[in-house]
């Protein structure tokens, strides 16, 4: 059982008002991600992270910001939600292992704009 | 969000029968790859993994084969169970420049396994 978490689990907000969801791992390692996934729906790359104080934007647009100040902490930030943004959202982490790069998940964020 | 992709295929089987998924990858340089499975309201979760250098891998009740010259990899669950009801998905990624480490995560394939 990988060592990441995601809070909150599920989020009802209303258009306009700016948001943080958390994830935080345990595990010490230097990469992190944020995946963007609809119900039924693939995982979409929105940013990644190779260390503290390096982000990236990943393959998906996304209007959200992340920052990495911390190894363990990298939250992801909308300014202005809007309904478009209603989604699952998906942190995970990675080391390199005896040259294998195996993501671990957190659980989720379920998020519903009104 | 809006939807980008396509809705996930479908896999229904019995329980104790054996379960193919199928998955097509998109990168020739791709060398490792990866199975995850999820569960509805949870992340994805590792199952077993395989480096291009080999054509074949078995863990608990799985097996991955990779070929390579068509760029297809498969997952193999043995006996089945109800608890095997997932959404399965299998990523690649290559090592090297600065997309070392990101993976390409595929449609995925949502399982159902009826008692």
């Amino acid at each position: 059982e990988a060592d990441i978490y995601q809070t909150p689990r599920y989020l009802v907000i209303g258009t306009g008002k700016k948001i943080t969801l958390e994830c935080s791992q345990t595990m010490g390692h230097d990469k992190m991600y944020w995946y963007q996934q609809d119900p039924g729906m693939e995982l979409h790359l929105i940013h990644y992270s190779y260390g503290v104080n390096s982000t990236e934007k990943g393959d998906l647009s996304s209007e959200s910001t992340v920052s990495r100040i911390r190894t363990e902490h990298f939250p992801l930030t909308l300014e202005s939600a809007r309904p478009s943004h209603t989604s699952q959202y998906l942190c995970a982490s990675s080391e390199p292992r005896l040259a294998k790069e195996t993501q671990y998940f957190g659980p989720g964020t379920r998020l519903l704009v009104l | 969000g809006e939807s980008v992709g396509l809705h996930l295929p479908t896999l229904s089987v019995q329980e104790g029968d054996n379960s193919i998924i199928n998955c097509a990858y998109s990168n020739s340089a791709s060398d490792y790859f990866i199975w995850y499975k999820q569960e509805s309201g949870k992340g994805p979760q590792f199952i077993i993994d395989i480096r291009s250098n080999m054509d074949k891998r078995q863990g608990q009740r799985v097996t991955v084969l990779l070929n390579k010259t068509v760029k297809h990899l498969s997952l193999q669950i043995a006996a089945t169970q109800p608890g095997d009801s997932a959404v399965y998905f299998c990523a690649e990624t290559f090592a090297g420049g600065t997309s070392y480490g990101k993976l390409t995560f595929g449609q995925g394939t949502i399982l159902t396994v009826h008692p």
